[in-house]
């Protein structure tokens, strides 16, 4: 079965970038989706297909994929975006999630 | 805005089954293109994906779940159901539903979230 794999936690410094990373096998060829979980909220799609925003979500978020990693990028990161954030994908007709990163804002 | 709300008994005895019920509001779960899902999250743990259903009737499930898995839906109600059967103290989590869109196939509206426990 496929697997997603996510670092446990990120950190970075209020104002700054942070990278939250999704490896998989030729992850490249697939669509990757993130997911913001704040504690005790459902989760909120923050990037579809690679690098798309929802409406209503900030232009500080962004995301690549190419070869085995996807990347989700915070530009200037702020107090409130410290959560946990999931990568999913599509594999054989069946959702596959990363095992998550918490993103912490120092 | 589409809204999603799980519903059901927030504690299942092990060796039951365990149901669930997502009712959608905002629109017509028939309408559009999407698929409707359940996903749950043992607490302090990630999110698993447990399956999909459309509104044809059409499913599919996690592999590592498919044994113990159905979901249905009833358009007249505008709601989709999970049922899990033969379940441990491993089933306890929070129970998420949620929409996806056969365009972008991504999770585009997701229910607050049941909390269940498998208990005696």
């Amino acid at each position: 079965s496929y697997e997603l794999t996510q670092p446990l936690s990120v950190s970075v410094a209020l104002g700054q970038t942070a990278r939250i990373t999704c490896g998989g096998n030729n992850i490249g060829s697939k669509n990757v989706h993130w997911y913001q979980q704040k504690p005790g909220q459902a989760p909120v799609l923050v990037i579809y297909r690679d690098s798309k925003r929802p409406s209503g979500i900030p232009e500080r978020f962004s995301g690549s994929n190419s070869g085995n990693t996807a990347t989700l990028t915070i530009s200037g990161a702020q107090a409130g975006d410290e959560a946990d954030y999931y990568c999913q994908v599509w594999d054989s007709s069946t959702v596959v999630f990363g095992g998550g990163t918490k993103l912490t804002v120092l | 805005q589409v809204q999603l709300q799980e519903s059901g008994p927030g504690l299942v005895k092990p060796s039951q089954t365990l149901s669930l019920t997502c009712t959608v509001s905002g629109g017509s779960i028939s309408s559009g293109s999407y698929y409707w899902s359940w996903i749950r999250q043992p607490a302090g743990k990630g999110l698993e994906w447990i399956g999909r259903i459309y509104t044809s009737g059409s499913t599919n499930y996690n592999p590592s779940l498919k044994s113990r898995v159905t979901i249905s839906v009833d358009t007249s109600k505008n709601q989709f159901s999970l049922k899990l059967s033969s379940v441990t103290a491993a089933d306890t989590a929070v129970y998420y539903c949620a929409r996806g869109d056969q365009i972008n196939w991504a999770f585009d509206y997701w229910g607050q979230g049941t909390l269940v426990t498998v208990s005696s």
